[in-house]
């Protein structure tokens, strides 16, 4: 069982269109982190929230905490072929000290 | 640019070889971190380090051992690998010592295929 499910785990849509990607838990979570991995490369960090209905903007990403922290998600505006990649949530438990990963959200923009 | 850079990019390996995969950072950071990614299982962490010649287990252990002689290099070890080793593996290094805030800055990953 996963701990974080995001959704959808793919998703192809055209340039200019919008799309949501939902990170989920049952559990609070401290802090939660955004990745993106393009194919070759490690994930890089985006963003990272950490109070409970935090909202963070990355130029035409929108990253959203929870207001109970159990949940984020992250919202392109009209979205370009850079933005394709994998997508990856990342959330550190109360207490714990590991992060723990989303399944990812394969994202392609078609031009 | 900080840079954590994995040896190996593609390996192809038999069942039952010694596997070494070889991680190195020029942060100075302190802490280290191995995670296997497969698709639709994320990435999974296999074994951490928060100093030299010191490691911890993280949540997929088994069939892994690591080494760290050197604060900037951090060794995967495969004893005897298996087909369901093949897989991304990913090295990761970050500042803070709470995982939990700490940027994790990736190597590029080493894709190891075990025949």
């Amino acid at each position: 069982t996963q701990l974080l499910e995001q959704s959808p785990q793919f998703l192809s849509i055209q340039e200019g269109e919008n799309l949501t990607v939902y990170c989920n838990s049952s559990s609070v979570f401290s802090s939660l982190q955004w990745y993106r991995q393009e194919p070759g490369e490690g994930p890089v960090l985006l963003v990272t929230v950490v109070t409970g209905g935090e909202v963070k903007k990355l130029k035409r990403l929108t990253f959203q905490f929870g207001d109970a922290r159990k949940d984020s998600s992250l919202h392109i505006t009209a979205a370009q072929p850079g933005d394709t990649g994998l997508y990856l949530c990342a959330g550190a438990r109360q207490g714990a000290q590991k992060l723990v990963f989303g399944q990812g959200t394969r994202l392609t923009i078609n031009p | 640019d900080v840079k954590v850079t994995q040896s190996s990019r593609y390996l192809v390996k038999r069942t039952g070889e010694k596997v070494f995969l070889e991680c190195v950072q020029d942060m100075d950071h302190e802490n280290m971190f191995w995670y296997r990614q497969d698709p639709g299982l994320g990435l999974r962490l296999i074994y951490f380090s928060y100093d030299v010649k010191m490691k911890e287990k993280g949540d997929i252990p088994e069939g892994y051992s690591v080494s760290r002689e050197k604060k900037e290099r951090f060794s995967l070890i495969l004893e005897s690998a298996s087909t369901n080793q093949t897989s991304m593996y990913l090295c990761a290094s970050s500042l803070i010592i709470s995982h939990s805030r700490g940027e994790l800055f990736f190597g590029e990953g080493s894709r190891l295929t075990v025949l």
